[in-house]
């Protein structure tokens, strides 16, 4: 049973593009949560997501940032227009019922900004 | 709203000495309680975890925490530091009962273990 698979591991962006990070959560996993890790800090919440619906989107920047879970398909973090702030790792993390009994995390994605 | 706090963002220990990382959260309703491990480039792994019952949890790795209502803590330790016990620690919480309550983390506490 393969655990969260996030991809891709690295990412390089210039300033400007867009970027596309995908999560693919455990079987069976319904839940889908995004975190953020900047440099030296802890994980910062940003989504929370079940299938074709965003549940809770709080940790959301307001512009710039989207996510998506389709019906079929991994969940994607898609930020456009990146700046050099948006450096950081995310992590996606998924559970069966909800983050009650704990999240099963991805590896990450480490996205630069050039 | 529920928060957490790590003391102390890094804490270094020898080889074989007790191992004690501090968390205090703060929750308005009936929390869950987690500790997480994150080794260099990798992703979170979770140690152990308390929801209801005995307050005192084992985990993996010959790790620990007492869940402590009174004094909102939830400190982590283990008896005797090993060289691969080198990693960052994370305390988290949720609301319980809540179904997809969001965990919220505390800033981390970076252990070093000295030979």
């Amino acid at each position: 049973n393969a655990g969260v698979m996030q991809n891709p591991r690295h990412l390089v962006r210039r300033r400007g593009q867009e970027a596309r990070l995908r999560c693919s959560p455990m079987k069976g996993h319904s839940h889908v949560y995004w975190y953020r890790q900047l440099p030296e800090e802890g994980l910062k919440f940003m989504v929370y997501l079940q299938k074709e619906n965003i549940i809770d989107e709080s940790g959301m920047p307001k512009e710039r940032f989207s996510a998506e879970f389709p019906k079929e398909g991994p969940s994607i973090l898609r930020i456009q227009q990146v700046v050099r702030g948006d450096s950081a790792a995310y992590f996606c993390a998924s559970s069966p019922t909800g983050a009650n009994y704990g999240y099963t995390f991805g590896s990450g994605t480490r996205l630069t900004v050039v | 709203a529920q928060s957490v706090t790590q003391l102390g963002s890094h804490v270094s220990v020898s080889e074989g000495a007790l191992v004690l990382l501090r968390c205090n959260y703060s929750s308005s309703v009936p929390p869950y309680l987690f500790w997480y491990v994150q080794y260099p480039n990798q992703g979170l792994q979770l140690l152990l975890k308390y929801t209801t019952g005995a307050t005192l949890v084992k985990g993996i790795n010959g790790f620990e925490a007492e869940f402590k209502k009174s004094e909102t803590s939830f400190h982590l330790t283990k008896p005797s530091a090993h060289m691969s016990d080198a990693a960052e620690y994370f305390c988290a919480v949720s609301e319980a009962e809540t179904s997809g309550s969001r965990l919220t983390f505390g800033e981390g506490t970076q252990l070093t273990v000295n030979p």
